[in-house]
């Protein structure tokens, strides 16, 4: 099973808010890791969007609008990123990444899509 | 404004060793540590290793025994050594720059294939 496990895709409409989710692996405690969130547009490498740990500790990339946050849900051992007040320019693949076992592990990505 | 400039050969044979360079302008080397990671489409991303402004190096313990990393102080480069390489290392091959100690800016990537 994957460290990370993320959506494959998702979809939503322009102005709305969309949520991705970031699962860890069964036996792996959300609370104990900082979530690192990437977006990355076709021909284009990863950008560091956040990372988030908690919301006294949270640390948002250069240039990165408020309207992306992090968060996590401890039920569902997730973290958790939002964008409200979508965009067509938020369409994009997603990432979350953590360290885990002696190195940076990522998620497979979600695609979203905006419209 | 740093940038990141990935370089070498964009085809390598099976067994051979992979070698890519890192050239960093817009800051010292020495300053911060350093990343590669690679993507492809069956693997997604993964993370290769670390080398440190001082030189010294962390590995992701999947491909440690094949991997090797080094500083060029001289040139302001970095460089990526695969060693054994096969279909499933061929990928775009990224650097990136850890200033607080996660990759927060990467270079353009460069696309290596592993074929014959």
């Amino acid at each position: 099973q994957a460290v990370l496990t993320q959506p494959a895709s998702l979809s939503a409409s322009p102005g709305a808010s969309a949520s991705l989710t970031c699962t860890l692996r069964s036996g792996i405690n959300v609370g104990t890791y900082r979530i690192y969130w990437y977006q990355q547009k076709p021909g284009s490498p990863p950008q560091f969007l956040l990372s988030y740990k908690s919301d006294s500790d949270q640390q948002q990339g250069s240039g990165v609008p408020s309207r992306f946050s992090g968060s996590k849900d401890a039920s569902a051992n997730a973290g958790i990123l939002l964008i409200s007040g979508l965009q067509s320019e938020d369409e994009a693949d997603y990432y979350c990444m953590v360290w885990h076992s002696s190195a940076w592990v990522f998620g497979g990505g979600t695609k979203l899509a905006v419209l | 404004q740093v940038q990141l400039q990935e370089s070498g050969p964009g085809l390598v044979k099976p067994s051979e060793t992979l070698s890519l360079i890192c050239t960093v302008s817009g800051g010292s080397i020495s300053s911060y540590h350093w990343s590669w990671i690679r993507q492809s489409a069956g693997e997604g991303l993964e993370w290769i290793g670390r080398i440190y402004g001082s030189g010294s190096t962390k590995y992701n313990p999947s491909l440690k025994s094949r991997v090797t990393m080094s500083l060029d102080t001289s040139k302001n480069q970095f460089s990526l050594k695969l060693s054994s390489v096969t279909a499933a290392d061929t990928a775009v091959y990224y650097c990136a720059r850890e200033v607080s100690g996660w990759p927060d800016y990467w270079g353009q990537g460069t696309l290596v294939t592993v074929s014959s």
